[in-house]
């Protein structure tokens, strides 16, 4: 079974500086993907970031980039110039490519401070 | 706003009740995912269906069921609550099922309380 792991469950990051989450998973599988999920205080779950297992690439979108280690099976989220906000929870997701459903890891809390 | 809608936002109950929560995918959407979210269980993966039919199950309960409509809407029905149930029960939706890297987007979630 695949199992998701963040070990850090909370974080605290000045504003306008950059941090970065933690992520480790354990699969079998070759083919796969990765997400980060941001759950501000309203609770709505929105996805932040996507990183498909065969690309070498990192993935980025704005300020918000991963380092994807496969071997190491690692997939941390640095977040830049954090902003009051970015504080929230942040969830690791897995997916196995020809699966459906996403397994999470236990969420990091991240508060900015001003 | 994702496009995916939840009713009720908020739900208050007693043990031994039977609610039932509702959500309506975004436009276009085939696939339909529940999820549970609480405190001791983190975020769970309940059932999945695909254009009607049920596609995947997790860890969900048999006093738990689901049906996907045929516009597409899904209901999540759970019956002879207990206290444990009080959870955030979040819907999904995406436009495909397996193989290719679609996105799950998630409603605004429906809160559940059992007393």
């Amino acid at each position: 079974a695949q199992t998701v792991t963040q070990s850090q469950p909370e974080m605290s990051v000045q504003e306008a500086e950059t941090v970065t989450l933690s992520c480790t998973y354990d699969t079998s599988e070759s083919d796969y993907y990765l997400f980060w999920y941001k759950q501000p205080p309203s609770r709505q779950m929105i996805l932040v970031i996507r990183q498909e297992a065969y690309k070498q690439q990192n993935a980025t979108e704005n300020r918000f980039s991963v380092n994807f280690q496969k071997a190491a099976k690692s997939f941390s989220l640095k977040i830049s110039d954090s902003q009051l906000g970015d504080a929230a929870m942040y969830f690791c997701a897995y997916r196995w490519s020809s699966g459906d459903k996403l397994t999470f890891g236990t969420g990091t809390r991240l508060a900015v401070r001003p | 706003d994702s496009g995916v809608t939840q009713t009720p936002k908020h739900l208050i109950t007693a043990t031994g009740q039977r609610v039932t929560l509702r959500c309506s995918p975004r436009s276009g959407d085939l696939s339909v995912y529940w999820y549970q979210q609480s405190l001791d269980q983190g975020l769970q993966f309940l059932i999945q269906y695909y254009n009607g039919e049920e596609r995947a199950k997790g860890n969900i309960l048999e006093r738990f069921s689901a049906q996907q409509f045929p516009d597409l809407h899904s209901e999540l029905n759970l019956s002879s609550l207990e206290l444990g149930d009080s959870a955030l029960y979040f819907c999904a939706s995406s436009v495909g099922s397996g193989g290719i890297p679609y996105e799950q987007y998630f409603g605004p979630g429906t809160r559940l309380t059992v007393t």
